[in-house]
């Protein structure tokens, strides 16, 4: 069975960097890590994905990610995070040899900036 | 300019009645899917298509029906709106492996009373 957790209800920050957690469950082999971020307008944005069968941290603009597949976990990186990065962040799962290729979503964490 | 859009993207709806959620999406992918989100909550796949004149169910299908009629095209129906179904509903288009990008509309907000 697939799920996806996100416990935190908010992000941390620190000295301008954000950490979003998440952890999911899956028996496939070869799948994919997405991170959304909702706008409060409703508007769903992708950010990045990490596919399982690369062992390296992806990266796009100020986000990253640390992706530790043997834990089943991985952590979205926001950097020098500013109030415009404010939102509700959800982690999806999707297993590419599924044929629906759906995503599986999690909770999400809100994440506020202040300036 | 928007490749996936929604319609109506709010709806006032009675106990009973039939709604029809519409999805037009101009990306070229096969792949259309209908979620639903609650208040505080993820999205959960409702029916989603690979190919037009076919549909497939998701995690929660009972209550809702789908259509896919061209490419294009993907509606979700709600025969008898009952109150649960109270909920923002997005429509999502996907293309090939290429990361697998769900692109989203905007929403649909439908109450239910």
């Amino acid at each position: 069975a697939q799920r996806v957790t996100q416990v935190q209800s908010t992000g941390s920050s620190q000295w301008g960097e954000v950490t979003l957690d998440c952890s999911y469950e899956t028996s496939e082999y070869s799948y994919l890590i997405l991170w959304y971020r909702q706008l409060f307008s409703g508007e769903m944005v992708f950010l990045i994905y990490q596919p399982s069968f690369d062992t390296q941290n992806q990266r796009s603009g100020h986000y990253s990610v640390v992706f530790q597949k043997s834990f089943k976990s991985i952590s979205l990186v926001i950097s020098a995070s500013q109030p415009e990065d404010s939102g509700t962040y959800f982690c999806a799962l999707s297993e590419l040899d599924q044929g629906g290729r759906a995503l599986i979503f999690g909770t999400g964490t809100t994440v506020s900036v202040s300036p | 300019e928007a490749a996936v859009t929604q319609s109506p993207r709010s709806k006032v709806a009675v106990t009973g009645g039939k709604v029809t959620l519409s999805c037009h999406q101009t990306n070229n992918h096969d792949y259309m899917y209908w979620y639903r989100q609650d208040t505080g909550h993820g999205l959960r796949l409702i029916h989603y298509s690979y190919v037009a004149d076919s549909t497939e169910k998701g995690d929660i299908p009972d209550g809702y029906k789908a259509s896919r009629p061209s490419q294009e095209n993907f509606s979700l129906i709600l025969e008898l709106a009952s109150l649960s179904q109270t909920a923002v509903y997005f429509c999502a288009s996907s293309g090939g492996y290429s990361g697998n990008t769900l692109y989203f509309g905007e929403g649909s907000r439908l109450i239910v009373v």
